[in-house]
């Protein structure tokens, strides 16, 4: 079945230094989704992305999706102690209609100050 | 407020005894979605709905059951609940466009525990 490999698991990074996650999926998705989670919460929606080579920019975070449609990347320029989390991507699969979200593992980010 | 709310938030059960989780967005939304999440494997998709009376399954079904009524509600079912169905569940609703779900909306998440 679909698989979504999601890299690093972890990443502690300095305060003001950037971050980068990594997103693969096995299969050629519709769409591609971020999400970020809070320690102890549920997660957010951040973007999404459909066209092949799409590049997306929301303040400091840059979201790109793969020209195959394949991989995807979100880079987060000068980190502050605001981005704490776990990013999580998410590879839409759309077959007559119906959509299977599958979602990758998530890189948990902390912030040294 | 627009929301997702899910019922009971912590459940502590035996193994065996059926148990009904509930779920309810008040969005108009058409998608809505549960998911199960474990340490170091994320979260992992249950059954998905993209309309009423219309339910797939998604990565790990095996256990549970889910009905789509009405728009509003989707219920998560675990008829016999067993330890290995001991997770964080969350319940996501969202819109949809051409290519797909948009914008999943998370409920607070429901923790159960199975002994």
């Amino acid at each position: 079945g679909q698989q979504v490999m999601q890299i690093p698991q972890y990443q502690h990074v300095q305060e003001g230094e950037d971050f980068t996650t990594y997103c693969n999926s096995s299969t050629t998705l519709s769409n591609i989704q971020w999400y970020k989670q809070r320690p102890g919460g549920h997660p957010v929606f951040l973007i999404q992305l459909v066209k092949s080579g799409e590049v997306k920019k929301q303040k400091r975070l840059t979201f790109q999706f793969g020209e195959a449609k394949k991989n995807s990347s979100l880079h987060i320029t000068a980190t502050q102690t605001t981005d704490v989390g776990t990013y999580f991507c998410a590879g839409g699969l759309t077959n007559f209609g119906n959509e299977k979200l599958t979602f990758g593992t998530g890189t948990r980010l902390t912030i040294i100050p | 407020e627009a929301q997702v709310t899910q019922n009971p938030r912590y459940l502590i059960t035996v193994t065996g005894k059926k148990l009904t989780v509930t779920c309810s967005q008040n969005m108009n939304h058409e998608y809505m979605s549960w998911y199960r999440q474990d340490p170091g494997l994320g979260l992992r998709q249950i059954y998905y709905s993209m309309n009423v009376e219309v339910t797939d399954k998604g990565d790990v079904p095996e256990g549970y059951k889910v009905s789509r009524k009405e728009k509003r509600n989707f219920p998560l079912i675990l008829e016999s609940p067993s330890p290995n169905q001991t997770s964080l569940y969350f319940c996501a609703s969202s819109l949809t466009n051409s290519y797909g779900s948009y914008e999943q909306y998370f409920g607070p998440g429901t923790r159960l525990t199975v002994t």
